[in-house]
């Protein structure tokens, strides 16, 4: 069965610094891994889908990377803002296996 | 991308009596499913609604549990049945859009927010 872990559980920055969160996977036979924000009470926001064939996706201040082999992704968010407080959720494949989050907390 | 409404968003509930869930799409999509979230964890998917036959249900979700229904390509039910404390959770509705295929996005509702009594 497919574990996805994400490190740290929390993170807690000066607004304007760059975020780097990490999500792996023990299987790495994956279709695609799906990034997605969830502010505190809400339902998911998706950022960015990564398919197994690609390396990396940005969309504006976000970039994914994926490698396969390692079973790792990282989401590294630019110039972080205090609207990008959120948990962010890793999910792996269709019926997404999902990680723990990581709740980051961006101070003004 | 797909909007996805769920309703209730929110709801109180007595122990031993069922809830019904709706998720409502604005488009026709092929691949719907349903999740949990309990309390300050992560997200666990009960089943995937299949449109014109029994949903399939993932390893700990029974159907006596959780009956889902899903009679067109835009609209499912999710009940919970016989309500218990432990069943207090977000559940959220969630679709792809990418036919069958399972290289595609998925989205998801605002979720429904229940506190079993």
């Amino acid at each position: 069965k497919q574990e996805v872990t994400q490190i740290p559980a929390a993170l807690s920055v000066p607004e304007g610094e760059n975020l780097v969160l990490n999500c792996s996977f023990t299987d790495s036979a994956i279709y695609n891994l799906q990034w997605f924000r969830q502010d505190p009470g809400k339902g998911l926001t998706s950022l960015l889908l990564i398919q197994s064939s690609q390396r990396e996706q940005t969309s504006g201040r976000l970039n994914a990377s994926l490698d396969k082999s390692s079973g790792r992704s990282t989401l590294y968010i630019a110039a972080s803002q205090p609207g990008d407080s959120a948990t962010y959720l890793c999910a792996v494949d269709y019926k997404l296996s999902f990680g723990a989050g990581t709740t980051v907390t961006v101070r003004a | 991308s797909a909007v996805i409404s769920q309703k209730p968003s929110r709801d109180i509930c007595q122990r031993g009596t069922s809830l019904t869930i709706q998720c409502q799409v604005d488009s026709q999509v092929t691949m719907m499913f349903w999740y949990r979230q309990q309390p300050g964890q992560s997200l666990t998917l009960i089943a995937t609604a299949n449109q014109g036959s029994e949903a399939t249900y993932e390893s700990g979700f029974v159907i006596d549990k959780f009956p889902i229904s899903r009679p067109n390509l835009t609209f499912s039910t999710l009940t919970v049945s016989n309500m218990s404390p432990e069943d207090s959770s977000i559940y959220l509705c969630s679709v792809g859009l990418a036919g069958d295929s399972n290289t595609g996005e998925l989205f998801f509702g605002e979720g429904s927010r229940l506190t079993v009594l």
